[in-house]
């Protein structure tokens, strides 16, 4: 079974630059999350989806972020414009529904690294 | 969340037991005590989550204190590979609408050969 799977591994843009992350989540995994680490600090939530609802995106730090899950399956997570700030790994994870996980875990893709020049 | 209070570091020797201790004296009574790992640059992986009872699994056991302020993991034969950042984390029981994890600064394990 493929785990949850990121693309691009890695990117490095210029300031005021877009770029989207996509994250595809283990098949049938209802929760997809998207966290993100900034250099030197802390793994930090910014948002969960159920299915293809918004379910907490009060990690999200502004309106330059912007995350779709269309149909409920992958996710995207584009930055526009991007900042200096935005660079770090960026972490997507998935999880089963309530139904059918009794331990809610999460599983982690290797992560997203974007480098804002 | 509760908080979690970990130590920043430790060593263990490879092959010998790694026990490693997490503080939550303000866990409430329905959060449960997560433990996850990131090795080096990868993606933080599962280990084991318990409520009040230890637990054991393939990969590790946790005990957990009868107040529930502390637990420890233990990894019992230690190997190289067991060497990255620990994280404790304590969260509401899954389905009940908050299953954001919130990590703190964690113990970076290092087994020494």
């Amino acid at each position: 079974e493929a785990g949850v799977t990121q693309f691009p591994s890695h990117s490095v843009i210029e300031k005021g630059q877009t770029v989207t992350l996509r994250c595809d989540p283990i098949s049938g995994h209802d929760n997809l999350y998207w966290y993100r680490r900034v250099m030197g600090k802390e793994i930090k939530f910014l948002l969960h989806f159920v299915k293809e609802s918004k379910q907490d995106e009060s990690g999200m730090p502004n309106n330059r972020f912007l995350a779709e899950r269309t149909g409920g399956t992958y996710s995207t997570l584009k930055v526009q414009p991007a900042e200096l700030e935005d660079s770090g790994v960026y972490f997507c994870a998935s999880s089963q529904g309530h139904g059918t996980s009794i331990s809610g875990e999460l599983f982690f893709g290797e992560g997203s690294r974007l480098t804002v020049l | 969340d509760a908080k979690t209070t970990q130590p920043p570091s430790m060593d263990c020797a490879e092959g010998r037991a790694a026990n490693l201790p997490c503080n939550h004296s303000t866990i409430s009574g329905n959060e449960y005590v997560y433990w996850y790992r990131q090795i080096h640059s990868q993606g933080p992986q599962y280990i084991i989550h318990g409520l009040k009872n230890n637990e054991t699994n393939e990969m590790a056991s946790l005990i957990i204190t009868e107040d529930r302020k502390s637990s420890t993991l233990i990894l019992p034969h230690a190997t190289l590979r067991d060497t990255a950042v620990y994280y404790c984390i304590v969260r509401v029981a899954f389905g009940f609408g908050n299953e954001k994890l919130t990590f703190g600064t964690g113990t970076r394990l290092t087994i020494i050969p």
